[in-house]
C-alpha cells in the first residue's frame, strides 16, 4: 500500500512568484491536512480538507490556498512569494474514521524562496 | 489555545540506555496524542497512537503513557540504538482533526 506522496521534492522560486504544491493522500484516506515546518515556529497548521471541503484553516494569511480533488488528491498554492515562506511543507492523511485515526505524513517538499 | 511541551529539547545518551521523552499539553480535551519520529530534512514518520481514552501502547522497544487529566505524556525507549537518533515530536489531535505539535526533543545515541 503507498505512503502519502508529496511532489516535488524540492522548489526553488523567486519572491513574488507563485508556487504549487501537491499532495497524494494513501489509497481510501479522504482527510488531507497541510503543515508548514520551519526551525522558528516549529510544524504550524495550514488547513484541512475533507471530501474536497475545507474543513478548517490554521492561522495564516490569505496567500495560503488549498483545494482538493474527487479523487482525495489535494494542492497548495502560495502566492505573493516571500522569503518567510522557505519551509518544509509536509501534508497529512487520515482515514474515514476521522481524529480517531493515525495521520500518516509525507516527505515534504522543500520550498526556497531567493 | 492549545499548547504543546517538549523536555528535554535535545538529549545525548550512549548505546544501550533506555530514556524517557517528556511531553506536556495544556488542554486536555483532545483525540488522541501521537509520537513521530523525524530524521533530517525528511518527513514525520509515525510511531504510536493513543486515544484519549487509553494510558498507554507498545509497539516493540517504544512504550508511550498518556494521562490526560494532568497532560502529560512520555515516550520510553528501551535499550536504545545509534538508529533511533532523531528528532522525535509528540502531537495531539483537537477540533476538526488539527495537530498542535511540539518542538521536538533531539536525540542523539552515541556508540
Amino acid at each position: 500500500k503507498a505512503g502519502v506522496t508529496q511532489t516535488p521534492r524540492y522548489l526553488i522560486k523567486t519572491r513574488g512568484q507563485q508556487v504549487t504544491l501537491s499532495c497524494s493522500p494513501i489509497s481510501g484516506h479522504r482527510s488531507v491536512s497541510w503543515y508548514q515546518q520551519t526551525p522558528g515556529q516549529g510544524l504550524q497548521f495550514l488547513f484541512e480538507y475533507f471530501s474536497e471541503t475545507q474543513r478548517n484553516k490554521g492561522n495564516f494569511p490569505g496567500r495560503f490556498s488549498g483545494r482538493q480533488f474527487s479523487n482525495s488528491r489535494s494542492e497548495m498554492n502560495v502566492s505573493t512569494l516571500e522569503l518567510g515562506d522557505s519551509a518544509l511543507y509536509l501534508c497529512a492523511s487520515r482515514g474515514l474514521q476521522g481524529p480517531n485515526t493515525e495521520a500518516f505524513f509525507g516527505q515534504g517538499t522543500r520550498l526556497t524562496v531567493v | 489555545k492549545q499548547e504543546v511541551t517538549q523536555i528535554p529539547a535535545a538529549l545525548s545518551v550512549p548505546e544501550g540506555e533506555n530514556l524517557v521523552l517528556n511531553c506536556s499539553f495544556t488542554d486536555s480535551a483532545i483525540y488522541n496524542l501521537q509520537w513521530f519520529r523525524q530524521d533530517p530534512g525528511k518527513g514525520l514518520t509515525s510511531l504510536l497512537l493513543i486515544q484519549s481514552s487509553q494510558r498507554e501502547q507498545t509497539s516493540g522497544r517504544l512504550n508511550a503513557s498518556l494521562d490526560k487529566s494532568s497532560g502529560r505524556s512520555t515516550l520510553y525507549i528501551a535499550a536504545s540504538q545509534p538508529g533511533d537518533s532523531a528528532t522525535y515530536l509528540c502531537a495531539v489531535t483537537e477540533g476538526a482533526q488539527k495537530l498542535v505539535f511540539g518542538q521536538g526533543t533531539r536525540l542523539t545515541i552515541n556508540p
